[in-house]
């Protein structure tokens, strides 16, 4: 099975660059999306083909895909960032698979 | 504005099967490109994707869940249904229900509030 593989936690001082990967089998060759979601709150898409952003998110979010490694980067992070964050990408066979979502802490 | 709302059971026992529905507004199930998706969360952990149907009524299930699962359209055509056979203490979560339009195979771009479900005796 399809799976994907990204870090439980990363810190970031606010207005600093936060980095978050999400590593899969020639993850590169297909399409990632990013989800951030608050305490409490359902999932808000933030990222999707590997590099697009849907209105109303910000610019300082970003993203990359190459090889078997997506990025989500946040840039100038605010306290506002703080939530979990999940990679997401399709597979012929096993469909949507998640990443088991990385805590962003900002400190 | 795309809104979508799960409804059903907050406690099921172990065994039953479980029926939950995704009542939507703001876009046709009939537009190409268009999906409904059903995904849950565990207490305190990730998410994880379970099915989705299609416009054309294509239907995908998480090959681990296939045998349990099933997705249809509801009697209103603004509905989706999922049921989930046998259930077990382990399914206790919150399930979701979301849009996925025309940015991807499997980009769910409008989430539902989700409800929570226990399974116990």
């Amino acid at each position: 099975s399809y799976e994907l593989t990204q870090p439980p936690s990363v810190s970031v001082s606010p207005g600093q660059t936060a980095s978050i990967t999400c590593s899969g089998d020639k993850l590169g060759y297909n399409h990632a999306c990013w989800y951030q979601q608050k305490p409490g709150q359902s999932p808000v898409l933030v990222i999707y083909q590997d590099t697009r952003r849907p209105s109303g998110i910000p610019e300082r979010f970003s993203g990359s895909n190459s090889g078997n490694t997506a990025t989500l980067t946040i840039s100038g992070t605010q306290a506002m960032d703080e939530a979990d964050y999940y990679c997401q990408a399709w597979d012929s066979s096993d469909g949507g698979v998640f990443g088991g979502g990385t805590k962003l802490t900002v400190l | 504005q795309i809104t979508l709302k799960e409804s059903g059971p907050s406690l099921v026992k172990p065994t039953q099967t479980l029926t939950l529905t995704c009542t939507f507004s703001g876009f046709s199930l009939s537009t190409p490109a268009v999906g409904v998706g059903w995904i849950r969360q565990p207490p305190g952990k990730a998410l994880e994707w379970l099915a989705v149907i299609y416009w054309d009524e294509d239907k995908r299930y998480r090959p681990s869940l296939q045998s349990r699962l099933t997705i249809t359209r509801g009697t209103s055509k603004n509905q989706v249904v999922l049921t989930m056979t046998n259930m077990d203490p382990v399914d206790t979560a919150t399930y979701y229900c979301a849009h996925k339009g025309d940015l991807g195979p499997g980009v769910f771009d409008n989430w539902g509030q989700g409800t929570l479900v226990t399974v116990s005796s």
